[in-house]
């Protein structure tokens, strides 16, 4: 079993719909849990960076983590065009100080039409 | 200059030849990666150098030769590659390695072929 999980789509929505991003982890010590946007051609940009469980909402976008199902999911609201973009998981244990050990999903390409 | 920047940002290179792959960041971190991007594969974390000393090497063949001069700057030296080699190559930073270290920048890769 991989250690991260992530349904590759890709995703295609109409613009203004709700979109449920997520991945699955089999690994009990992660702690941190991050989403990065990427565009075509350019570099992951950190989105949403949350520590253990819990919601982090940050305007159109809601992070979620659930622990005990080791399940995180980004929610985006009222989907825009320019949301068009591949999504990265990514988490990190934490352990001895090397928080930087992040682990990577393979990333879901999202497209909304307008 | 803003952010974390990558020098070239298109390189095609034969098998025999050198070359080197620049970062620069301008956001004050004390800790720099490289990582390589495939297609269909996760980011794999090749190198990581915090305060310039480097505490990370993820079993990278000896065929990529990583240097940091100081915090902000980061250079990737590439010899006798081979085309299984071809990828995206991403420069990150964070704060530090530490508590900040899950907190990373990347700047806009470098596009390697290798022929």
């Amino acid at each position: 079993q991989k250690e991260v999980e992530q349904d590759p789509g890709p995703l295609s929505v109409p613009e203004g719909a709700i979109v449920s991003l997520n991945c699955t982890y089999s690994n009990s010590a992660f702690q941190y849990f991050m989403w990065y946007r990427q565009y075509s051609r350019k570099g992951p940009e950190l989105l949403m960076y949350t520590y253990s469980s819990g919601n982090k909402e940050d305007g159109r976008f809601t992070a979620q983590v659930d622990k005990s199902s080791k399940y995180i999911s980004l929610f985006i609201r009222d989907s825009q065009p320019s949301d068009s973009a591949t999504y990265l998981c990514a988490m990190s244990a934490g352990s001895g100080g090397s928080n930087y050990k992040l682990t990577f999903g393979k990333g879901t390409l999202l497209t909304v039409n307008p | 200059e803003t952010g974390v920047t990558q020098t070239p940002r298109h390189l095609v290179m034969g098998m025999t030849n050198k070359k080197s792959l620049k970062c620069e960041q301008h956001l004050g971190h004390n800790a720099m990666y490289w990582y390589k991007q495939s297609a269909k594969k996760p980011l794999e974390l090749m190198f990581v150098y915090s305060l310039e000393e480097r505490v990370e090497n993820n079993s990278v063949p000896s065929r990529f030769s990583p240097e940091c001069p100081n915090s902000s700057h980061l250079f990737l030296h590439l010899h006798t590659l081979q085309p299984e080699d071809s990828a995206l190559y991403l420069c990150a930073s964070s704060q530090d390695s530490g508590l900040a270290g899950a907190q990373q920048y990347f700047g806009p890769g470098t596009r390697l072929t290798v022929t």
